[in-house]
């Protein structure tokens, strides 16, 4: 079985710009998760889809961040206009609603 | 909100044991999960408390007191790919993860 994909693996950006990371769950997985380690910090939730609804938004950063999952399949994450504060590496995690979760590589987000 | 706090490293020899503290403050606690990454890759679940009392999965054990908001991660036999960094993280009711800072272990020959 496919874990938890998530694409790209690292992009860099300058201030300003727009980018679009997006995650692919583990098939028939209901939950989906965004978080975020920025500088070595702790890793930090952003937000959590169950099937395509917004369950809990309550740690995106601003209105510079936008999440969508539609049809309740892979979900993408939309910053824009990118900030130098947004660098840090964006992790994705799926769950069937149960304790474990399960995360993908994470994308690492430069912007110049 | 939540705050934990848990070492930032620890040094071990192969073979031996490690303990990792896990203190929490936190509103709506409903577990306490450890997650292990390696060099900075994807976080692997490693165990979850909701009950007072320790877990025990093959060489690692957890172990959780809700009246002390505490936890700890044992890590016995230690061998070097455990060398990674380990997570405690509170669980809300809906499984959202509030993360402590993590930490460091590195094992030595």
């Amino acid at each position: 079985e496919a874990g938890v994909t998530q694409f790209p693996s690292h992009s860099v950006i300058e201030k300003g710009q727009t980018v679009t990371l997006r995650c692919d769950p583990i098939s028939g997985h209901d939950n989906l998760y965004w978080y975020r380690r920025v500088m070595g910090k702790e890793i930090k939730f952003l937000l959590h889809f169950v099937k395509e609804s917004k369950q809990d938004e309550s740690g995106m950063p601003n209105n510079r961040f936008l999440a969508e999952r539609t049809g309740g399949t892979y979900s993408t994450l939309k910053v824009q206009p990118a900030e130098l504060e947004d660098s840090g590496v964006y992790f994705c995690a799926s769950g069937a609603g149960g304790d474990e979760q399960f995360f993908g590589p994470g994308t690492r987000l430069t912007v110049l | 909100g939540q705050s934990l706090e848990q070492p930032s490293e620890v040094t071990a020899v192969e073979g031996a044991i490690v303990q990792i503290n896990c203190t929490y403050q936190t509103s709506g606690f409903y577990g306490l999960s450890w997650y292990q990454q390696h060099d900075g890759g994807a976080p692997t679940f490693l165990s979850y408390n909701a009950l007072d009392g320790l877990e025990e999965t093959g060489r690692f054990s957890s172990f959780l007191s809700r009246s002390d908001s505490y936890g700890y991660l044992l890590l016995q036999e230690l061998q070097m790919k455990d060398s990674a960094s380990y997570f405690c993280a509170v669980s809300s009711w809906d499984y959202k993860l509030s993360f402590g800072a993590g930490t460091t272990v590195t094992v030595r020959a």
